[in-house]
């Protein structure tokens, strides 16, 4: 079953303004990754946040977990129209439920559009 | 650069003709993984190699193998491509299971089936 879901599905924003991408989970998890795909290549991770952080900065980059309500939001600051692409959040349920550790499961992803 | 490399990044075969996919890694990374990603699709686990442990997924198709040859190499084979299994395959490694999972992926090979 999909473990990640994530909305909006789509967001297109203007150079300079900030996106946020939200990602609902429904198992205990060890971990939530945010990954980026550019069009038609290999996903590259963004940030890794653990289920005993709350919040996590890298960059223009910041990623919050609420485990009670079981989401995670990525806010993009300043973006810019590099930042164009699918982003995803991952889970890692760590073993819960007799899921094999290291496991990612994906979410269906978040088309972000940043227009100059 | 340390890295994630697949080999073909485009493959066209014909419907029922085996295909093998290559991956390899200059991480020197215990965990090496497969993915297929259909269109406007999140990435789906294949199977998984933790060093020399095979981790088959309960949904990944007989028609789907990996061998790992050595840490460096992985392959996905499928036996009998059919029109349905047309996708983007990744390949990706991870330090470890546990601690230090996140992923690191190749480009991903696509895949035709005519």
């Amino acid at each position: 079953s999909q473990q990640g879901e994530e909305d909006p599905q789509a967001l297109s924003i203007q150079e300079g303004e900030n996106a946020t991408m939200n990602c609902s989970y429904k198992t205990s998890i060890n971990n939530l990754q945010w990954y980026r795909q550019n069009s038609g290549r290999g996903l590259v991770h963004l940030i890794l946040i653990r289920s005993n952080e709350r919040e996590k900065h890298s960059g223009r980059l910041r990623v919050t977990l609420d485990t009670s309500k079981k989401s995670s939001s990525l806010l993009i600051t300043a973006s810019r129209a590099a930042d164009t692409a699918s982003y995803f959040c991952a889970t890692d349920a760590g073993g819960a439920g007799g899921t094999s550790y290291g496991k990612l499961t994906f979410g269906q992803g978040t088309i972000l559009t940043v227009h100059p | 650069d340390a890295m994630v490399i697949q080999n073909p990044r485009y493959q066209v075969t014909q419907f029922g003709k085996p295909v093998t996919l290559s991956c390899s890694q200059t991480l020197n990374h215990n965990v090496m993984y497969w993915y297929q990603q259909k269109s406007s699709q999140a990435p789906k686990l294949l199977f998984h190699y933790y060093d020399k442990d095979f981790n088959n997924e309960a949904d990944t198709p007989d028609n789907f193998q990996s061998r790992r040859p050595n840490t460096s190499f992985c392959f996905l084979d499928i036996r009998s491509p059919g029109l349905g299994d047309a996708a983007m395959y990744l390949c990706a490694t991870s330090r470890d299971l546990r601690v230090r999972n996140e992923q690191y992926f190749g480009p991903g090979t696509r895949l035709t089936v005519t």
